[in-house]
């Protein structure tokens, strides 16, 4: 199975700053990697598909890049409805994994 | 606008069964894969099992192979996950969700329906 790493787990910060969270593939990938924001007692919501393409209605704030085994999330000017968990997830191969999530939270 | 509506969820005992259903508006039903994730209280997302667009491709995670089985009814718009030989490690909140186009991402998902599993 694929095994996704994020880095880091929980991540502290204030309202206008700029954060990055990586996801580490534990296999070649390709581009087969979205990024979801989750709140609790909500939906998870897809922000980034495809490593790259932002999914429509989502902020320009959000941007995500890489290939093969690594790739990055950047939030630009955090708002405060940024402040939530975060997932990487693979689709390249069966069984789709996701990583063990990142907490974002308001320092 | 995509809805998806799950439903099912109950408190069972270890080692019962249950069927969760998973109701779907919004767009064109068959035309897309979809699958199950859950999360288990605390814990991170979890991919459970997908389903092709006529059924006739099933994938499961390794945790559920042989214990879990999804299908679909494209005249009703729906999609199931019949449960067998519950453990309390499948305690959590089980999502229905869509697959979009691009990168096998999930990009409908419905607010879940909680299967607690315990004597």
């Amino acid at each position: 199975d694929i095994q996704m790493t994020q880095s880091p787990t929980s991540l502290s910060a204030s309202v206008g700053d700029r954060v990055t969270i990586t996801c580490r593939a534990s296999q070649f990938i390709s581009t087969y990697l979205n990024w979801y924001q989750h709140k609790p007692g909500k939906a998870p919501k897809v922000l980034i598909y495809a490593s790259s393409t932002l999914q429509s209605g989502i902020s320009s704030r959000f941007s995500g890049s890489g290939s093969g085994t690594e790739f990055t999330l950047t939030i630009n000017s955090l708002q405060s409805e940024d402040f939530a968990t975060y997932y990487c997830h693979q689709g390249y191969r069966t069984p789709y994994t996701f990583g063990q999530g990142t907490k974002l939270e308001i320092k | 606008e995509v809805e998806l509506v799950e439903s099912g969820g109950v408190v069972v005992q270890p080692g019962g069964s249950l069927r969760l259903s998973c109701a779907a508006s919004g767009f064109k039903f068959d035309d897309y894969m979809m699958h199950w994730v859950r999360q288990v209280p605390g814990k991170g997302l979890e991919w459970v099992s997908l389903v092709s667009w006529d059924g006739g491709r099933t994938e499961y995670a390794d945790s559920v192979e042989g214990r879990f089985t999804i299908s679909r009814d494209n005249s009703k718009n729906s999609v199931f996950l019949e449960m067998h030989g519950l453990t309390t490690e499948d305690t959590a909140l089980y999502y229905c969700a869509k697959e979009g186009s691009g990168g096998s991402c999930l990009d409908g998902w419905g607010k879940g329906t909680p299967v607690t599993v315990s004597s």
